[in-house]
Parts: structure tokens; sequence; C-alpha cells
């Protein structure tokens, strides 16, 4: 049973690209949650997702960032134009319900804005 | 903000020692857990305390939890170099895994 998947590990751009991150739940779990970790310090809660909805994005920035998680595929957390201050490791964790608040984390991609 | 603080924020032991990290947090919660980082890498849930439980116990791992104080600790005994990591708590306030993390705490453990 694969555990979260989290692609690209490593992800350089430019400002002002887009940068797509991608994740894949655990088999079998379908909540799944994007989190940010800046340098040094501890992760902070960005969107949470399940099949098709937004559950809550109360910590995601109000511009430039998006995230999906579609019927098929995996969940993609998309920046627009992206700036220095950007450059963050960001995790993708998965649950299997409601009620078990147990998350599994992915390796994370770590976004590098030159 | 972070909700949660932790301290110390960096700790230095010998191998055979025990650890123990704090974590203090603001609101009401559902559950606290606690979560171990090695560097580059993600997260793994280590154990979790609901509300209602005072104590809990995972192998070489003891968790206490004072919701009067708003404060945990997490205690690891007879440590191993391989327990080197950051040590990061959470809480939740009911909505799933929407989890708040403290600061988290690094732990270096010597030969």
């Amino acid at each position: 049973n694969a555990g979260v998947m989290q692609n690209p590990r490593h992800l350089v751009r430019r400002r002002g690209q887009e940068a797509r991150l991608r994740c894949s739940p655990m088999k079998g779990h379908s909540h799944v949650y994007w989190y940010r970790q800046l340098p040094e310090e501890g992760l902070k809660f960005m969107v949470y997702l399940q099949k098709e909805n937004i559950i809550d994005e109360s910590g995601m920035p109000k511009e430039r960032f998006s995230a999906e998680f579609p019927k098929e595929g995996p969940s993609i957390l998309r920046i627009q134009q992206v700036v220095r201050g950007d450059s963050a490791a960001y995790f993708c964790a998965s649950s299997p319900f409601t009620g078990d608040s147990r998350a599994f984390f992915g390796q994370g991609t770590r976004l590098t804005v030159v | 903000s972070q909700q949660g603080e932790e301290d110390p924020q960096a700790l230095s032991i010998q191998e055979g020692e025990n650890a123990t990290m704090n974590c203090s947090y603001k609101t009401s919660i559902n559950n606290l857990q606690w979560y171990r980082q090695n560097s580059g890498r993600g997260l793994v849930h280590l154990i979790l305390i609901r509300s209602n439980e005072r104590e809990k116990h995972s192998g070489r791992l003891r968790v206490t939890l004072d919701t009067s104080k708003k404060s945990s600790s997490l205690l690891i005994t007879a440590s191993r170099a391989a327990d080197t990591a950051s040590y990061f708590c959470a809480t939740d306030t009911g909505t799933a895994s929407k989890l708040t993390f403290g600061t988290g705490t690094r732990l270096q453990v010597t030969l």
C-alpha cells in the first residue's frame, strides 16, 4: 500500500512562472490537505479537499494560489506568478475519513523561486 | 500564526538518556498529536491523545496532556541515535486532519 505520493520532490521556478504541485493520497483516503513549511518553522495549514470539493481553504493566500482534487487523478496545488516568498516546502497529507484526525504525509515538494 | 509553542527549541542528549519536549496551545482542542520529521523528509505520525485522556504510552513514547494548562509533553525514553529528528505537536478542533502545528523541537541524540 503506497503512501502519499508527491511530485516533483524539487521544483525550481523563475519569478512570474507557474508552479504545479501534485499529490496522490494513500489508497482508500478521500481527504487531502496541503500544508506549507517555511525554513525552521512548523507546518501551516493551507487547504482541505475532498473529491471535487474544497472543504476549507482558510489558510490559502487570497491571490495566486488554487487547489483542486478532481474525481480522477491527483490533487493539484497551483501557484501562479510565483514570487521569492513562495519558496518553501509544500506537504500534502491524506486521511481516511472525517472521524480520524491522524494525517499521513507525503515527502513534500521543495519549491525554490529564483 | 502558529497556535502551538514548543520548548525547548533544540535539545541535545546522549544515547540512552531520556528526552522530554513540551508543547503549549491556545484554544480548546479535540485531539493532540505528535509527529516526527527527519531532515528533508515528510512528517510521521507518532501518537494521538484525546482531550479526555491524560496520559498515553506507545513503545518508548509517553505523552501527557493537561487541558487546564493547555499543554502536553512528549517523553522519549532510552533515546537512540535514530531518534534524531524534529518533533512537532499538532492540535485539531474537530475538522478532520486540519491541524495546527507547533514550532517544533530539534532533537539531537549523540553516541
